[in-house]
């Protein structure tokens, strides 16, 4: 199975800060990377996918980058409404899996 | 639009078997792949199977004795059947359409808790 190991767990950031989360993957996965953002008692929300393609709605500030195995969420400017867990999945192949989540909270 | 709405018992007894249902609307069940994912109170994602859109499946290896995952194409539905449950079961089910390899549209999420 591929493991997707996510860092940082936590993040405390201020508002209008730069924020990034990344996932690397322990195998090849390509671009078959997605992100995503979780706000309590919610599902959770598609925001990038093909590791770089922002998803409809999905505010600019938000970026997905890939270096090799390792990828990348970018928050440019970090707002109020960006607070919630994030998630990364690869969708390489089967089974697929998740990051354990990065939970960002306002400093 | 497209939609996904999770439907299902919100207790179930220990050692008993869940049985979930996913209606679609919006989309085919023979172009789209349907998964099910599942999060315990407080915890992380976990994928647990799939509903390939020919019709056969896939299923997380930690839980792939106890669960069955099937479809009824002319009800746009996915059921999900997983047996011998426990109290590490009681978490929220989520069914959720496969776009372009990711996860486009959830459904809302049902809770089910395993409780005598």
């Amino acid at each position: 199975d591929i493991q997707m190991t996510q860092s940082p767990a936590s993040l405390s950031a201020s508002l209008e800060e730069i924020v990034t989360i990344t996932c690397q993957a322990s195998q090849d996965i390509g671009n078959w990377l997605a992100w995503y953002q979780q706000k309590p008692g919610k599902s959770p929300q598609l925001m990038i996918y093909g590791a770089t393609s922002l998803a409809d709605g999905v505010p600019s500030r938000f970026s997905g980058s890939r270096s090799g195995t390792q990828y990348s969420l970018r928050i440019s400017r970090l707002q109020v409404e960006d607070i919630g867990i994030y998630y990364c999945l690869q969708a390489y192949s089967a089974p697929r899996t998740f990051g354990g989540g990065t939970k960002l909270e306002l400093k | 639009q497209v939609q996904l709405k999770e439907s299902g018992p919100g207790l179930v007894q220990p050692s008993e078997t869940l049985s979930l249902t996913c209606t679609v609307s919006g989309f085919s069940l023979t172009s789209y792949n349907v998964h099910w994912v599942r999060q315990p109170p407080g915890k992380g994602l976990e994928w647990m199977g799939v509903m390939w859109s020919g019709g056969s499946t896939d299923y997380n290896s930690a839980l792939k004795s106890r669960l069955s995952i099937s479809r009824d194409t002319s009800k746009n539905q996915v059921f999900l059947k997983m047996n011998s449950l426990q109290s590490e079961d009681t978490t929220t089910y989520y069914c959720a359409r496969e776009g372009t390899g990711d996860f486009d549209y959830w459904g809302q999420g049902v809770m089910v808790t395993v409780s005598s």
